[in-house]
């Protein structure tokens, strides 16, 4: 199956700080790369969804200004949180895309556990 | 975007078939049925997916009737490994319409 990886698998930072996750399809390219958010005991909440070259769509309730997002490659999305505050700690989970057809499957990547304290 | 239903939580035993039931019942004429699982700390993995009848692969099985209003995730013989979150979506991924509801948390005992 596609390989999706996310960098760093956890991070712990002040708060007020900001913090860059990456995620890369590692073999193959999506054209679309999703980002969602995962409180305890909780589903996964859709963010954001990024497509290569154009600037994320953000779901309601979502800071675009706090959560910047860049798809700069078919291969890589960052998610970088700024100014980070201890309530935005939670496990940050990316996923991409593989082609652009009605059947092709997303593919997630382990996640990122955010600590901020 | 078709909503999904599915039960909270369900038990089962080692070596028994576990079938887990998704109801969507306003799903869309183009609209593919998929299933993750997850497990605690990770992302979720995709299991299967399907569009009408049946769809089988080495880990599972996807059972979907004529009218499409539900779908059926049948995992045979379950172990302890299988203990985690399951998650049916809904959707047509080039509207890029991909949101989770609450899943089915699968409890496999010994």
């Amino acid at each position: 199956g596609a390989v999706v990886s996310q960098h760093p698998s956890r991070v712990i930072c002040k708060s007020g700080t900001s913090v860059k996750i990456e995620c890369r399809s590692l073999d193959f390219q999506a054209t679309t790369m999703f980002w969602y958010r995962q409180f305890p005991k909780q589903s996964l909440m859709l963010m954001a969804t990024s497509n290569e070259g154009s600037k994320a769509t953000y779901e309601q309730g979502v800071e675009k200004d706090k959560f910047l997002i860049n798809h700069a490659s078919l291969t890589l999305s960052t998610l970088t949180v700024t100014s980070a505050h201890p309530e935005d700690s939670s496990f940050y989970i990316c996923s991409a895309r593989r082609g652009s057809g009605g059947t092709d499957t997303q593919y997630f990547g382990p996640g990122t556990r955010l600590t901020v304290l | 975007l078709a909503k999904t239903t599915q039960p909270i939580s369900m038990d089962s035993y080692e070596g028994q078939e576990v079938n887990i039931t998704c109801s969507h019942n306003n799903i869309a004429t183009n609209d593919y049925i998929t299933w993750y699982q997850q497990f605690p700390s990770q992302g979720p993995r995709f299991i299967i997916q399907g569009y009408k009848t049946k769809v089988t692969n080495e880990v599972a099985s996807l059972f979907i009737p004529a009218d499409r209003k539900s779908s059926t995730l049948s995992l045979p013989r379950v172990s302890l490994s299988d203990t985690a979150v399951y998650y049916c979506l809904v959707g047509l991924y080039n509207n890029n319409d991909m949101r989770f509801g609450a899943g089915t948390r699968l409890t496999v005992k010994p």
